[in-house]
């Protein structure tokens, strides 16, 4: 199957730095990767859509200044959590679906656990 | 009403049994439905797609679809400790073709 690696796999910052977390497609081309963020005992919530070679399209509540995404190459995307603060502690986990298919079957990467402190 | 909803649980069942997890969904148009299965601390792994209604099978797992009752199920056959996990619900909406929409998910236990 399809593999999507995320590094790193966990992080702790203090508040106010920023971090940036990694998606890469490592046996596929993604056009499109997503990130989602999930609390303790609850689903997975998209934050963004990722576009290779354009701008992500955020969901609604997503600070993008706060939340900024990347997608330079059809194998990585990148998330940036600037200014973090207590309240983006999260598990923060990217997805991409294969390039050219339309079935909607997405894989996810190892998600990242973000402590800020 | 929540766009994909799961009963959280938990449910919990002896092992050998069969475990049933319900999901329903509100976009009568929904194209196509996930079961995703998430360990705890882990991130979600793709158990089985369906697209069309009726049921799918793949080893010990079946999923069913009921287009015209809006609902899917997945079904697993000779439960194992090692099937404990939250089960996630997907389904992509219409005209969202490169979205998934998540339930909370169903927390199911296979007791010894």
């Amino acid at each position: 199957g399809a593999v999507v690696s995320q590094h790193p796999s966990w992080v702790i910052c203090k508040s106010g730095t920023s971090v940036k977390i990694e998606c890469r497609s490592l046996d596929f081309q993604a056009t499109t990767m997503f990130w989602y963020r999930q609390f303790p005992k609850q689903s997975l919530m998209l934050m963004a859509t990722s576009n290779e070679g354009s701008k992500a399209t955020y969901e609604q509540g997503v600070e993008k200044d706060k939340f900024l995404i990347n997608h330079a190459s059809l194998t990585l995307s990148t998330l940036t959590v600037t200014s973090a603060h207590p309240e983006d502690s999260s598990f923060y986990i990217c997805s991409a679906r294969i390039s050219g298919v339309s079935t909607g079957e997405l894989f996810f990467g190892e998600g990242s656990r973000l402590t800020v402190l | 009403q929540k766009e994909v909803e799961q009963n959280s649980g938990p449910l919990s069942v002896p092992e050998g049994a069969i475990a049933s997890l319900n999901c329903t969904y509100s976009d009568r148009v929904s194209q196509s439905f996930f079961w995703y299965r998430q360990y705890s601390g882990k991130s979600p792994e793709l158990i089985m797609s369906i697209y069309s209604n009726g049921d799918k099978e793949d080893g010990r797992f079946t999923a069913q679809l009921n287009k015209a009752s809006q609902y899917v199920s997945l079904l697993i056959r000779d439960s194992q400790p090692s099937d404990s996990a939250t089960y996630l619900c997907a389904v992509t909406p219409t005209g969202g073709g490169n979205k998934l929409t998540f339930g909370t998910g169903t927390q199911l236990k296979v007791e010894l």
